[in-house]
């Protein structure tokens, strides 16, 4: 089944550790998300690559970066985490409409 | 700017109707959707509008549409226990997903 994959599930990292999260989709999808979803809020766009075009939002933190090597694979860098980081992380894929984006299980954050 | 509100909260009966509504700023969306999200996944697309359309039905569920007042609401026909979660109603603006902060939906049997 063509899906969205992420990994791990469940991340604990300590403060100002940095961690990479994963996503990968056999969807062949040109377009790759990364949303932030804190606890009982609503999910926030960080960035997005459209093929190899990097689109971050405006109040996106720096310490927030991405890299997609190649159209199935897309990572979410943080570089030294804080306590407010932690989150559930969701990647999602679109085609270049981007009106039907699909979401994957999400990485859970802890951040000690 | 884009924002999407929603009531927090709906407790229905088992077999009942579930109606879930939300307003939002910015009426220059494309589409307008509705996600659900079941504890510790990720979201599911559950149905989603077009801007110019006023309702939509697909199976249990039906999405209405007033442009004018900027309010979208989810019927879900003879809740099920499985339709506890919680939901989210967004709009596309370009291709960034502008979400409310959700509605618990919790179905009573």
């Amino acid at each position: 089944d063509a899906m969205v994959i992420q990994n791990p599930r469940y991340q604990v990292t300590q403060f100002g550790k940095p961690v990479t999260l994963s996503c990968s989709q056999t969807l062949n999808h040109n377009v790759m998300y990364w949303y932030q979803q804190k606890s009982s809020q609503a999910p926030k766009l960080l960035f997005h690559y459209y093929d190899k075009d990097f689109n971050n939002e405006a109040d996106t933190p720096d310490n927030f970066q991405s890299r997609r090597p190649n159209t199935s694979f897309c990572f979410l860098d943080i570089r030294s985490p804080g306590l407010g980081d932690a989150a559930m992380y969701l990647c999602a894929t679109s085609q270049p409409s981007g009106n039907e984006q699909f979401f994957g299980p999400g990485t859970r954050l802890t951040v000690l | 700017g884009e924002d999407v509100e929603q009531s927090l909260f709906l407790s229905v009966r088992e077999g009942d109707s579930s109606v879930i509504n939300c307003t939002y700023t910015d009426s220059s969306s494309t589409y307008l959707y509705w996600y659900k999200q079941e504890p510790g996944a990720g979201l599911q697309l559950l149905t989603y509008i077009f801007s110019n359309m006023d309702m939509k039905q697909d199976q249990r569920l039906t999405v209405l549409l007033n442009k004018k007042d900027k309010h979208l609401s989810l019927r879900i026909a003879d809740t099920q226990t499985g339709d506890s979660a919680i939901y989210f109603c967004a709009g596309l603006y370009g291709n960034k997903l502008v979400f409310g902060a959700g509605t618990i939906l919790r179905v009573k049997s």
